[in-house]
């Protein structure tokens, strides 16, 4: 079962303008990741989180955490062609000792409009 | 790009035959995982290894077993293939397990009639 879903499923913006992508979860978690998948391709990390920080920045992404409402959000600023992809946050609600594996959500597909 | 090389890329195989898909590492991480990605559902854990020749079970495991004897490869059997078992299928790797990035292979895309 998926532990994360990411709202909304699909948008599409034009270029220039902030892309928000929410997350939300069910159970406790030790981090939350995001990823981007460009279609046929792998997915590839953009930022974790841990529990205990409530938000992080990584170049035009910030990312968001409230663990009282088990929920995270993903900002896109000043977005390009380039950042069209599907978006996924992942979380681990595993032990904490590396075992079991991430749970994904069912992604947000984003579109950037030239 | 993290050296990650899944094989092969692409498969059709017949109901019932049997199928093993190879994840290569070159960075010498500890844990591997094996995903399959179906519409509808995102990804799915299949089998994990922490180690050589320690492995287990993930959400979707029946139908799937795996191998792990050295630290750079991880085989994903299917042993009697299913039309539910047309899928793309994605391994990772990460260094300490959950705590730090998982970095994704490109794919196999198998497809059974």
């Amino acid at each position: 079962s998926q532990q994360g879903e990411e709202d909304p499923q699909a948008l599409s913006i034009q270029e220039g303008e902030n892309a928000t992508m929410n997350c939300s979860y069910k159970t406790s978690i030790n981090n939350l990741q995001w990823y981007r998948q460009n279609s046929g391709r792998g997915l590839v990390h953009l930022i974790l989180i841990r529990s205990n920080e409530r938000e992080k920045h990584s170049g035009r992404l910030r990312v968001t955490l409230d663990t009282s409402k088990k929920s995270s959000s993903l900002l896109i600023t000043a977005s390009r062609a380039a950042d069209t992809a599907s978006y996924f946050c992942a979380t681990d609600a595993g032990s904490g000792g590396g075992a079991d594996g991430l749970t994904f959500g069912k992604g947000t597909h984003l579109i950037i409009q030239p | 790009d993290a050296g990650i090389t899944q094989s092969p890329r692409h498969k059709v195989t017949e109901t019932g035959t049997p199928v093993t898909l190879r994840c290569h590492q070159t960075e010498n991480h500890r844990y591997m995982y094996w995903y399959r990605q179906d519409p509808g559902h995102g990804l799915r854990l299949i089998h994990y290894s922490y180690g050589v020749k320690d492995t287990d079970k993930g959400e979707v495991s029946d139908g799937y077993s795996v191998s792990r004897s050295k630290t750079e490869d991880f085989l994903l059997t299917l042993e009697s293939a299913t039309s539910s078992q047309t899928s793309v299928y994605f391994c990772a790797i990460s260094e300490w397990g959950l705590s730090t990035e998982a970095f994704f292979g490109q794919g196999t895309r198998l497809t059974v009639v």
